[in-house]
């Protein structure tokens, strides 16, 4: 139990574009879900807090125009970086929270050219 | 300003033996401990959390917290050459939106 999936496993785009990205939790109901964001041999870095039907909760530094959040059903959250460009490819990571436990997505490595 | 540090190692272990990983935590609040492996490349997964005080056991693995020390320990028995990852102590505070806050994690090798 207790699964997250994440589509899609990865993306090329070209800089200028945007680009979505869906978090599911697929046997549970999740009112909390996490987007994370992760680059190469450093730490886990929380960017914001999705919280079904209500606007979502960006951590400091973390563009809200540029990332945009919707989480429009217990089981769906989804993150759109706008006007990507170079610097915002990396590992995006969600997680869906049950009772106090989060649970990982497989991520989304992005790339933008 | 809430922290959870970990010693970033590598810490090196023989297949076999127990591997320890420690883990502490800066705000007495603190009500809920996971443990997370991550291999490279890979997003987390869980491997345990613990509420309460003492020992919780799961397999290879044991959770270990002393909240008056402000202290939460990961051991795996038996190590395996798989169990070498990045493991990660995270801390759930409440009130806190029930964000969590992260170490930066141990790198584990255990070698064959």
């Amino acid at each position: 139990g207790a699964v997250v999936s994440q589509h899609p496993s990865w993306v090329i785009c070209k800089s200028g574009t945007s680009v979505k990205i869906e978090c599911r939790s697929l046997d549970f109901q999740a009112t909390t879900m996490f987007w994370y964001r992760q680059f190469p041999k450093q730490s886990l870095m929380l960017m914001a807090t999705s919280n079904e039907g209500s606007k979502a909760t960006y951590e400091q530094g973390v563009e809200k125009d540029k990332f945009l959040i919707n989480h429009a059903s217990l089981t769906l959250s989804t993150l759109t970086v706008t006007s990507a460009h170079p610097e915002d490819s990396s590992f995006y990571i969600c997680s869906a929270r049950l009772a106090e436990t989060q649970y990982f997505g497989p991520g989304t490595r992005l790339l933008v050219l | 300003q809430k922290e959870v540090e970990q010693n970033s190692g590598p810490l090196s272990v023989p297949e076999g033996a127990i591997a320890s990983l420690n883990c502490t935590y800066s705000d007495r609040g603190s009500q809920s401990f996971f443990w997370y492996r991550q291999y490279s490349g890979k997003s987390p997964e869980l491997i345990m959390f613990i509420y309460s005080n003492g020992d919780k056991e799961d397999g290879r693995f044991t959770a270990q917290l002393n909240k008056a020390s402000q202290y939460v320990s990961l051991l795996i028995r038996d190590s395996q050459p798989s169990d070498s990852a990045t493991y990660l102590c995270a801390v759930n505070y409440a009130g806190n939106n029930r964000k969590l806050i992260w170490g930066l994690g141990t790198s584990l090798a255990v070698n064959p």
